[in-house]
């Protein structure tokens, strides 16, 4: 079966410290991946994904994600982090010609920036 | 637009009790799914659709049901509630973009709770 995992499942870091968030998936097919963040006691929002072209792909707020398919990672980056950007982030997957564009997501990481 | 739409926020169920979820999109969306999260777990599949009168099961379809009369609309019934059914329900919709890859948006959620 298809995963997503997400390495760590909590990141704490010091306001303007960067931080990565580690993302890797089974597959050996095309892929698209994306990233969500979660706010507390909000819904999901997307914050990029990769469909093709570029395997460095920029979001919003800063983040950026760069696809590696040797490796099959996905890992999201941030060169400095805001107190506000603390949330729960998730990478999931879905494959070329799969079902129904259905999302296979990570167990998420809960990103932690102190001041 | 509103986006995705759910109701209630909130909802306490007596075990064997049902209700149902409800989710509205105005995106004109022809794809719709729902999730459960459970703390630590990420987001698994319940069910989806693909289109009014068209839906399937996802990965944890026990205990629910589904419908989807209109495009706009895809409630999540729950029948003979249980505690393992205690959970954050999120809606979401989709849309083909030109490459085969579906972006999706999700709805605030509901969070329910079964004592």
């Amino acid at each position: 079966a298809q995963s997503v995992t997400q390495l760590d499942s909590q990141v704490p870091v010091f306001e303007e410290a960067p931080v990565e968030l580690r993302c890797n998936y089974s597959s050996s097919v095309s892929v698209y991946l994306f990233w969500y963040v979660q706010y507390p006691n909000q819904g999901l929002q997307l914050l990029l994904k990769y469909l093709s072209g570029s395997t460095l792909v920029k979001g919003i707020n800063g983040f950026e994600a760069e696809f590696n398919k040797s490796q099959t990672s996905f890992h999201l980056r941030k060169p400095s982090v805001h107190i506000s950007d603390t949330a729960e982030y998730f990478c999931a997957v879905t494959y070329y010609g799969g079902s129904q564009g259905n999302l296979i997501f990570g167990k998420g990481t809960k990103l932690s920036v102190k001041p | 637009n509103a986006g995705v739409t759910q109701t209630p926020k909130f909802r306490i169920l007596k075990i064997g009790q049902s209700m149902t979820l409800q989710c509205t999109q105005d995106m004109n969306h022809n794809y719709m799914y729902w999730y459960r999260q459970d703390p630590g777990m990420g987001l698994k599949l319940i069910y989806y659709s693909v289109g009014a009168g068209i839906t399937d099961k996802g990965e944890v379809p026990n205990g629910y049901n589904v419908s989807r009369s209109t495009t706009e609309d895809f409630p999540l019934r729950l029948e003979l509630a249980a505690p393992s059914q205690t959970s954050v329900y999120f809606c979401a919709s989709s849309y083909p973009t030109g490459r085969g890859s579906y972006e999706q948006y999700f709805g605030p959620g509901t969070r329910l709770t079964v004592t």
